[in-house]
C-alpha cells in the first residue's frame, strides 16, 4: 500500500526557534500535499494545500509567513514553523495524494505525525 | 462553523457489541463521504467511504449507513473487538474541482472492554 512517512516523528524546540517537518511519499508521486493541525482530542484542521511546484494556497487564518510550506518535488513536502511559540504545540500531519488524485480522496494517504512541542 | 457533526465524543462498547457513530452535515455540496480510523500517535487511515446516492455500504465488520434526505449517515462496527479501540472520524468530500477539500468531523473515541 501507499506510505507516507514524516520526520521528525516528534521534536521539542525552543520558543522563537524555527522548526521543519518533512513529509515524504516513499512509493508514489504526489502532485498534492496537504498539512493538517489536530489538537489533543480534537479533529483534523486542513492548514494548507501545495501542489508540486507552484505556491501553497493557506486556508483562512492561517498565517502563511509563519508556516512556510514548500512542495520542492512529487515525492517530499516540507512545512517549517518560524519563530514558534508555545500556543504552536500541535500534532501536525501530512496528507499525500497519489498521481492526478481520481475524482475522490480515496488515494489521498496520510503520514504518521509530528508531535511539536515547544518550551 | 462545524460543517461536520460527528457523535458521540466518546463510547465504551462490550466485545461483540456493535458501536454507533453518527454524523450529519449541512452543505449539500458534500458528494464524498469517508470515515477513517485512527490510533494514537499515528495518522489518520482510511476505512470505508459512500457516496450520497447508496444508502448503505458493507466491508468486511464495517457498515454506513446514509440518509440523504436527513443528511445524516452513520458508521457501525459489528462483531466489535478490542484491536477495534481508536479514534474514528468521519469525513465529507466536495470533488468540484478547485474546491477539493475533506472535512472532518469531531472525532468518536471508542474503546471495546474485553
Amino acid at each position: 500500500g501507499a506510505v507516507v512517512s514524516q520526520h521528525p516523528s516528534w521534536v521539542i524546540c525552543k520558543s522563537g526557534t524555527s522548526v521543519k517537518i518533512e513529509c515524504r511519499s516513499l512509493d508514489f508521486q504526489a502532485t498534492t500535499m496537504f498539512w493538517y493541525r489536530q489538537f489533543p482530542k480534537q479533529s483534523l484542521m486542513l492548514m494548507a494545500t501545495s501542489n508540486e511546484g507552484s505556491k501553497a494556497t493557506y486556508e483562512q487564518g492561517v498565517e502563511k509567513d509563519k508556516f512556510l510550506i514548500n512542495h520542492a518535488s512529487l515525492t517530499l513536502s516540507t512545512l517549517t514553523v518560524t519563530s514558534a511559540h508555545p500556543e504552536d504545540s500541535s500534532f501536525y500531519i501530512c496528507s499525500a495524494r497519489e498521481g492526478s488524485g481520481g475524482l475522490f480522496p480515496d488515494t489521498q494517504y496520510f503520514g504518521p505525525g509530528t508531535r511539536l512541542t515547544v518550551l | 462553523q462545524q460543517q461536520v457533526k460527528q457523535s458521540p465524543q466518546s463510547l465504551i462498547v462490550q466485545k461483540g457489541g456493535i458501536p454507533i457513530i453518527n454524523c450529519a452535515y449541512e452543505n449539500t455540496a458534500f458528494d464524498y463521504f469517508p470515515w477513517y480510523q485512527q490510533f494514537p500517535g499515528k495518522g489518520p487511515a482510511l476505512l470505508i467511504a459512500i457516496r450520497p446516492d447508496v444508502s448503505e455500504k458493507k466491508e468486511g465488520r464495517f457498515t454506513i449507513s446514509f440518509n440523504k434526505s436527513a443528511k445524516q449517515f452513520s458508521l457501525h462496527i459489528m462483531d466489535s473487538q478490542p484491536g477495534d479501540s481508536a479514534t474514528y472520524f468521519c469525513a465529507a468530500y466536495i470533488s468540484n474541482f478547485g474546491n477539493e477539500k475533506l472535512t472532518f468531523g469531531t472525532g468518536t473515541r471508542l474503546t471495546i472492554i474485553p
